[in-house]
């Protein structure tokens, strides 16, 4: 069974558009987060969400608007979309503040 | 600030050599220490932690020595494989926040 889950794994779009990426777990964990991986491969946190409150909002462009239905669920929706956006998009979830379990990742394409 | 610094690769080796990967840190407090490894087109798994200091972390013949004195938790394996060719991620953890080093890649050749 796949403990943290992302769809797609792969999105082609164009520039101005706006997508979503969803992300599962099934862990029972109850803090997910959002990491970008660039194209040297550095992963930085984009947020982090503990039982569905915003608990780090990093330095992201407000066109960065993550959603958590539930604990279970945080979902990223990216408005206008740029250039500078393509990436490897991970999520990841873990039980309070322990280890971090991540998705397969999603990479997003803008042309 | 909190932040990791790795040595810069690629690592190429042959199979059955030995494979040290360095890692140091700078962090306020004492923080978790962990080593993730990346293999192509995959997401990232943990590989090893250690959370306090002196903790030795190990998994699939790969060990890493919390060391405060020094600030470093370098990877080590004693021979590697073809198979263990895949980016490695040394981090640490204060907090909830997950700071990565840049990634070293390694290359084993058969």
């Amino acid at each position: 069974d796949t403990a943290v889950s992302q769809t797609p794994k792969y999105l082609v779009t164009q520039m101005g558009n706006d997508k979503s990426i969803k992300c599962e777990q099934n862990l029972g964990h109850d803090t997910m987060y959002w990491y970008k991986q660039d194209s040297k491969k550095f992963l930085k946190i984009m947020f982090s969400y503990n039982n569905k409150e915003l608990i780090i909002n990093e330095t992201v462009p407000n066109r960065f608007s993550p959603k958590s239905p539930d604990k279970a669920h945080l979902n990223l929706h990216i408005n206008s979309l740029e250039l500078g956006d393509s990436a490897v998009y991970f999520c990841a979830s873990s039980r309070g503040y322990n280890e971090q379990f991540f998705g397969p990742g999603t990479r997003l394409t803008v042309l | 600030g909190n932040s990791v610094t790795q040595m810069e690769g690629p690592v190429t080796l042959s199979e059955e050599a030995f494979l040290t990967i360095n890692c140091t840190y700078t962090a306020t407090g004492y923080p978790s220490l962990f080593w993730y490894v990346q293999y192509p087109g995959e997401g990232l798994q943990l590989l090893l932690k250690a959370t306090k200091a002196d903790d030795k972390g190990s998994n699939k013949g790969f060990e890493a020595t919390y060391r405060k004195e020094t600030t470093s938790f370098h990877l080590e394996k004693g021979s590697v494989q073809v198979s263990d060719s895949a980016v490695y991620f040394c981090a640490l953890l204060y907090g909830n926040k997950l700071v990565f080093g840049a990634g070293t890649i390694l290359r084993v050749k058969s």
